[in-house]
């Protein structure tokens, strides 16, 4: 099962900021926080990680509460091209470090 | 190219039959990751491998479902006496080591029919 809760769906105008939430309550301390977006018929593209501290590159930001149950990712600028599923993950611990993905959110930019 | 490349793209089969998925790693990249996605569906993992070696098989859903990897680079999803369920888009990955918290990156997926 997924470690995450996210909403199933979320709206956004173009040039406006989106920002998307994500619950991760029973997170464990040297777990790190993932979000990838997956682009209708594409593969999943990786965004951003972090562990405690506030993560930024050249597609997004990362905010991660002082407790780390819960973050938010934050594209500044959305485009029409930023609609995809975003999906948000901790990394399950284990010899394989497999990706345990959850629903994700619908992203919807509206022009 | 520097990304993750998987062939066919696409892949229809007759129910029965034997299919063979091709997955093209990032040069360099030691650790290989198939999943799947029905539609609708989030992601499945399936298995991973760790240069040659495959530590973890969990996600495999039956005993039709084998992969193998060799000289650490291409690996091959094989289904074997293909089902209507396994219809879905099958996913690999690869990332830098597994062993530690590295990146993974996706190829484009191979959107298999099983009719």
């Amino acid at each position: 099962d997924a470690k995450t809760t996210q909403p199933p769906s979320m709206d956004c105008a173009e040039g406006r900021a989106a920002n998307l939430p994500c619950n991760h309550s029973t997170i464990s301390g040297n777990e790190y926080v993932y979000w990838y977006r997956q682009i209708h018929s594409q593969g999943p593209q990786y965004i951003i990680h972090g562990l405690k501290n506030n993560e930024t590159n050249e597609m997004a930001s990362l905010i991660i509460t002082e407790d780390r149950k819960s973050s938010t990712l934050i594209l500044p600028h959305a485009t029409l091209r930023d609609t995809a599923v975003y999906y948000c993950l901790v990394r399950v611990q284990g010899g394989s470090e497999k990706l345990v993905f959850g629903k994700g959110t619908k992203l919807t930019v509206n022009p | 190219g520097a990304g993750v490349s998987q062939s066919p793209s696409n892949k229809v089969t007759e129910k029965g039959k034997d299919v063979e998925l091709r997955c093209d790693p990032i040069s360099g990249h030691t650790a290989l990751y198939w999943y799947r996605q029905s539609l609708g569906q989030g992601l499945e993992f399936l298995i991973y491998f760790q240069g040659n070696s495959a530590p973890d098989k969990s996600g495999l859903p039956s005993d039709r479902f084998s992969a193998e990897r060799t000289g650490g680079s291409v690996s091959t999803l094989t289904i074997q006496r293909t089902q209507q369920e396994d219809s879905a888009v099958y996913l690999c990955a690869s990332s830098f080591d597994g062993s530690g918290v590295e990146t993974q990156y996706f190829g484009p997926g191979t959107r298999l029919l099983v009719l």
